[in-house]
């Protein structure tokens, strides 16, 4: 089965610093891992994914994650955090070859110090 | 690009009565329609799977005779809570699958059952 870890619940920094958000998956085959953030009572918005292609993916708002396979790691990066992207990101790997269900992270809440 | 409106976005109930959220794919057609359960301060939980034409399929503990999904369009897809009560306040969402790694989820509903 597959599975996601996020390593940290909650990650705080300060405006204008580099920010990192943890996540380690285990898969039984080559997976497709995406990286959602989701705004206080409001939907998911895709940040990035991967899915066998370049192992170190561009995102949106500067967003920045790679594919690590001998870590089975998928960090997301950013190499400056703005006060606009204080929210709950979300790690997913995608459950099945080739079907279509999601297994989500526990998420990780970022928090920007002004 | 593939947009998802779900409604309510929020609604307040007496317990023993339902509700009734709906997730409308605007500009493509659904097969798929995902519905996930979401906790304060907690991960997205897949609750059950739809497909436009059949049964849906639920996940392990889920109940369903208590929330009734029906997909009898490509482009609507509903989540019906039965009877709720308090322990089924939550944040519920859906999410459309367009092709194996494109995925649209909708902003989401906060059901209060007092």
């Amino acid at each position: 089965a597959q599975s996601v870890t996020q390593l940290d619940s909650h990650v705080s920094v300060s405006e204008g610093t580099p920010v990192l958000l943890r996540c380690n998956y285990s898969s039984s085959y080559s997976p497709s891992l995406f990286w959602y953030v989701q705004h206080p009572n409001k939907g998911l918005q895709l940040l990035l994914k991967y899915t066998s292609a370049a192992t170190l993916v561009k995102g949106i708002n500067g967003f920045e994650a790679e594919f690590k396979k001998s870590e089975t790691s998928f960090h997301l990066t950013k190499p400056s955090a703005h006060m606009s992207d204080a929210a709950e990101y979300f790690c997913v790997v995608s459950a099945i070859q080739g079907a279509q269900k999601l297994v989500f992270g526990q998420g990780t809440r970022l928090t920007i110090n002004p | 690009g593939a947009v998802v409106s779900q409604h309510p976005s929020w609604v307040i109930c007496k317990s023993g009565t339902s509700v009734k959220i709906e997730c409308r794919s605007l500009d493509f057609q659904a097969t798929t329609m995902f519905w996930y359960r979401q906790f304060p301060k907690q991960s997205l939980m897949l609750m059950a799977t739809s497909n436009e034409g059949s049964k849906a399929t639920y996940e392990q503990g889920v109940e369903k005779d208590k929330f009734l999904i029906n997909h009898a369009s490509l482009t609507l897809s509903t989540l019906t809570v039965t009877s709720a009560h308090p322990e089924d306040s939550s944040f519920y969402i859906c999410s459309s699958a367009r092709g194996p790694y494109g995925y649209t989820f909708g902003s989401g509903t906060r059901l209060t059952v007092v």
